[in-house]
């Protein structure tokens, strides 16, 4: 059974500080990571896509790979007390030639205290 | 931008009623997936479908069908619904080629009393 890890928290920190969030991943053979952010009672929304090993830059959002370690990470600068929702994990799930099918981490929940 | 739409946001019904959610797109992507979220649970598949008329179950299929006549469109039947059935259910859209990720609805929340 393939699977994404998260520590499901929650992750508090204080506003302005970084906030770094962990992924770890069964299959050797994925090839897409992504990042969602649900906020309380609303459905998912994509904030970060990583394919390759290293980093990626999106504003106040960092997303870190590393597929040797099986591994993912988002890093966000500049907390807000907005940024406080729970972020989920993805990972590429390509079986039986079905494409889109992602595996999804139980989500971490970050708390950014003002 | 893709627009994922769900019949409802709140659905009240009785233990042993058929129910019907729905979904629809607006972007012609081709895969649909059927999700319910459960606090401590996440997010689990109950079916998706890649194609007109095809579908496939997903971790959780039991107690569900579903059915997709036209592409934008992906229905979620629960056929006698009950109690355990209630739930956060998301649909999701994905076309390959694209961004390669799925596109969320805004959700229907389900109480089955």
């Amino acid at each position: 059974q393939k699977e994404v890890e998260q520590n499901s928290g929650p992750l508090s920190v204080p506003e302005g500080a970084i906030a770094s969030l962990n992924c770890t991943y069964s299959d050797r053979g994925s090839q897409s990571f992504f990042w969602y952010r649900q906020y309380s009672g609303k459905s998912p929304e994509l904030i970060m896509s990583i394919y390759s090993n290293g980093d990626k830059e999106d504003g106040r959002f960092t997303a870190q790979l590393n597929k040797a370690s099986q591994y993912v990470s988002l890093l966000i600068r500049d907390s807000q007390p907005s940024d406080s929702a729970t972020y989920l994990c993805a990972v590429n799930n390509n079986y039986g030639g079905s494409q889109g099918n992602l595996i999804f981490g139980k989500g971490t929940k970050l708390s950014v205290k003002p | 931008d893709v627009k994922v739409t769900q019949s409802s946001r709140y659905l009240v019904k009785r233990t042993g009623e058929k129910v019907f959610l729905e979904c629809v797109q607006d972007m012609d992507h081709e895969n649909m997936f059927w999700y319910r979220q459960d606090p401590g649970l996440g997010l689990r598949l109950i079916y998706f479908s890649y194609d007109v008329k095809m579908k496939e179950k997903g971790d959780i299929p039991e107690g569900y069908s579903v059915s997709r006549e036209k592409k934008e469109r992906f229905s979620l039947i629960l056929e006698s619904a009950s109690t355990n059935q209630t739930s956060m259910y998301l649909c999701a859209t994905f076309q390959p080629g694209v961004q390669e990720t799925q596109y969320f609805g805004p959700g229907t929340r389900l109480l089955v009393l």
